[in-house]
């Protein structure tokens, strides 16, 4: 239980191009979603939290234009990385944070490694 | 600030030897604790979590941690290393009642079994 399903895994896309990535809960209501990135041989950076119905919080040093991230369902996540360019080539996850219980916690997909030429 | 620290960058291990990794916070409150594993371009599997009781917490694959509170620490333990375990091992902190409750990373321990 508590899956989390991250699409694509992994993306090539051109410069000054846009992508977007989907993390859907499977079989639970995500109300809360946390969108991470993570460079070769480093731990995992957060860079926003969304709630659903609501703006998506950033972490500093974060640009909301560039990352733009909707939760417009209990399900479903989306990052949009705007204008693309190489320097935002890197992994990103997703997670979600279970609702309290025995499996609480927080599930993550299995990440999106994106390529920007 | 909170912080958790892993401090071994790499950990290098003969196989069917012993293994334990280390993992340090710093939070004014016992926190809730996690220990997760990673292979090559994957996600985050989680290996098991501490909220209370027990301080000596079984998870997946083998794999133990103990809570020790006087120490700030929650080390993971697995008695007989396999080569499949060799991994980027992550511990990670949330505080309870936090208001974005999102989770603090360390900086992982690589892990390399020989055989």
């Amino acid at each position: 239980g508590a899956v989390v399903s991250q699409h694509p895994s992994r993306v090539i896309c051109k410069s000054g191009t846009s992508v977007k990535i989907e993390c859907r809960s499977l079989d639970f209501q995500a109300t809360t979603m946390f969108w991470y990135r993570q460079f070769p041989k480093q731990s995992l950076m957060l860079m926003a939290t969304s709630n659903e119905g609501s703006k998506a919080t950033y972490e500093q040093g974060v640009e909301k234009d560039k990352f733009l991230i909707n939760h417009a369902s209990l399900t479903l996540s989306t990052l949009t990385v705007t204008s693309a360019h190489p320097e935002d080539s890197s992994f990103y996850i997703c997670s979600a944070r279970v609702p309290r219980g025995t499996a609480y916690g927080y599930t993550f997909g299995s990440g999106t490694r994106l390529t920007v030429v | 600030a909170q912080s958790v620290t892993q401090p071994d960058i790499h950990i290098t291990v003969s196989e069917g030897a012993s293994l334990e990794l280390r993992c340090n916070y710093s939070y004014g409150a016992t926190p809730y604790l996690f220990w997760y594993v990673q292979s090559p371009g994957q996600g985050l599997q989680l290996l098991l979590k501490y909220f209370s009781g027990d301080t000596l917490v079984q998870g997946i694959k083998g794999f133990e941690a103990e809570f020790k509170r006087s120490q700030s620490s929650f080390n993971l333990r697995k008695p007989s290393v396999h080569w499949s375990d060799a991994a980027e091992y992550f511990c990670a902190v949330v505080l309870y009642g936090g208001s974005q409750g999102n989770l603090i990373f360390g900086k992982g321990t690589k892990l390399s079994v020989k055989p």
